[in-house]
């Protein structure tokens, strides 16, 4: 089976400092990554996408890194605010499906 | 357009007690996923439907079925309930064409008592 990990279960930034959360994944056929961010009480939210096509795709305060030579993704978010604070999935689908696979997911907490 | 909605939002049953929750996609979308959400174990896949039929398939037993109707809405069923299928059931939803993002509703907490 798919296999996708998470380097960090727990992750905890300083107000304003700069946050990276890591992923493993282990399927190279791999084609396309999504980091979901999950707030206590709700569903995930979509964050930011990438495609194997890709190395690097910013959004707002937001950037993920592929690694496909490592099979490594990662989320870095910039100037980390309270309101980040959340748990963060990465998820990956093979070219040959709609199904996504997903990590155990990394809980970041902003200190004030 | 309004988001992916689940209902209902909570709900408590009791073993052997087979239950029903509800998923309506975003307005176009054609394809829903569920998903199991345990403490620790992050989401795990159920089934995919895409135009009213079973796409993929996870590892789960066969107490866990869906259908999906013309409209696109979309439910999933648990037979026999059991103490360890306590969760969070997510649906998401996407166009369902291929290579879209999944957008996931609120989730319907179940507590098997």
């Amino acid at each position: 089976g798919e296999s996708v990990g998470l380097h960090l279960p727990t992750l905890s930034v300083q107000e304003g400092d700069n946050s990276i959360i890591n992923c493993a994944y282990s399927n190279s056929a791999s084609d396309y990554f999504i980091w979901y961010k999950q707030e206590s009480g709700k569903g995930p939210q979509f964050i930011i996408d990438i495609r194997s096509n890709m190395d690097k795709r910013q959004g707002q305060r937001v950037t993920v890194l592929l690694n496909k030579t490592v099979k490594h993704l990662s989320l870095q978010i910039a100037a980390t605010q309270p309101g980040d604070s959340a748990v963060y999935f990465c998820a990956e689908r093979t070219y040959t499906g709609n199904q996504f696979y997903f990590g155990t997911g990394t809980s970041l907490t902003v200190i004030p | 357009k309004a988001g992916v909605t689940q209902t209902p939002r909570y709900l408590i049953k009791t073993r052997g007690q087979q239950v029903t929750l509800s998923c309506s996609p975003i307005s176009g979308h054609r394809s829903v996923s569920w998903y199991q959400q345990t403490p620790g174990q992050g989401l795990q896949f159920l089934f995919e439907y895409f135009s009213e039929t079973q796409r993929n398939k996870g590892n789960f037993p066969g107490r866990f079925s869906g259908r999906q109707f013309s409209n696109s809405r979309s439910e999933m069923n648990v037979s026999t309930l059991e103490l360890g299928d306590s969760a969070l059931y997510l649906c998401a939803s996407s166009p369902g064409t291929g290579g879209e993002t999944q957008y996931f509703g609120p989730g319907t907490r179940l507590l098997v008592l």
